[in-house]
């Protein structure tokens, strides 16, 4: 069965660090591959997406992913993080194989200290 | 692009009483989900509808809980005889086709007392 691994639940750094949120997947073929951002008690705003192509997306907010399918792995990147990152993150594939069904991981929890 | 619009925003009811949510997906999106999140997990989907028709439902989706999307645009959630574990968050989510994303609404809370 397809399914979406976050191993880190929560994440600390400090500001100006560098970040790298994993995410492993398990998929029958080449998924679709989504990171998302959400804020207390706000919907999930998508940072960047894998289709197809160079397996390093850029996303929005200086963020970027690297799709290694040889670790079936999706991890997530920026090189300086601000304070207004401090969020939950959300690694996601789908849909699922023969349904139209999304899956989400459970998510990582940033914190950024001054 | 006025985004996924989600009403209420929150929702406070009795055990047992009957609640309805309201999803107006982005205009022109033809496809369109309902997810659920409790605390501290992530989005487990629901249900998915291309235009009007329901093509897939989650067996997380008892009896009580229906879906509608009657004219293909707006759709809503309707949960029967709510239960202390209905309480969470209820996202929708709107995308043009299955090659884009899909953009989520800011959800509503459910809060059952």
């Amino acid at each position: 069965a397809q399914s979406v691994t976050q191993p880190d639940i929560h994440i600390t750094v400090s500001e100006g660090a560098s970040l790298e949120l994993r995410c492993n997947y398990s998929y029958g073929a080449t998924p679709y591959l989504f990171w998302y951002v959400q804020s207390p008690g706000q919907g999930l705003q998508l940072l960047l997406k894998y289709f197809s192509g160079d397996t390093l997306v850029q996303g929005i907010k200086g963020f970027e992913a690297e799709f290694k399918r040889s670790q079936s792995s999706f991890n997530l990147r920026k090189p300086s993080v601000h304070w207004s990152d401090a969020a939950e993150y959300f690694c996601a594939v789908g849909p699922a194989l023969g349904t139209y069904k999304y899956i989400f991981g459970t998510g990582t929890r940033l914190k950024v200290l001054a | 692009d006025t985004g996924v619009s989600q009403d209420p925003r929150h929702k406070i009811t009795k055990r047992g009483q009957n609640v309805t949510f309201r999803c107006d997906p982005i205009s022109e999106h033809n496809r369109l989900y309902w997810y659920r999140q409790t605390l501290g997990q992530g989005p487990e989907f629901l249900t998915y509808f291309q235009n009007e028709a329901q093509l897939e439902k989650s067996r997380l989706l008892s009896d009580r809980f229906s879906a509608e999307r009657p004219k293909g645009s707006f759709s809503t959630l309707e949960i029967q005889r709510t239960e202390q574990g209905d309480s969470a968050m209820y996202l929708c989510a709107s995308s043009p086709n299955s090659n884009q994303p899909q953009h989520f609404g800011d959800g509503t809370r459910l809060s059952i007392l």
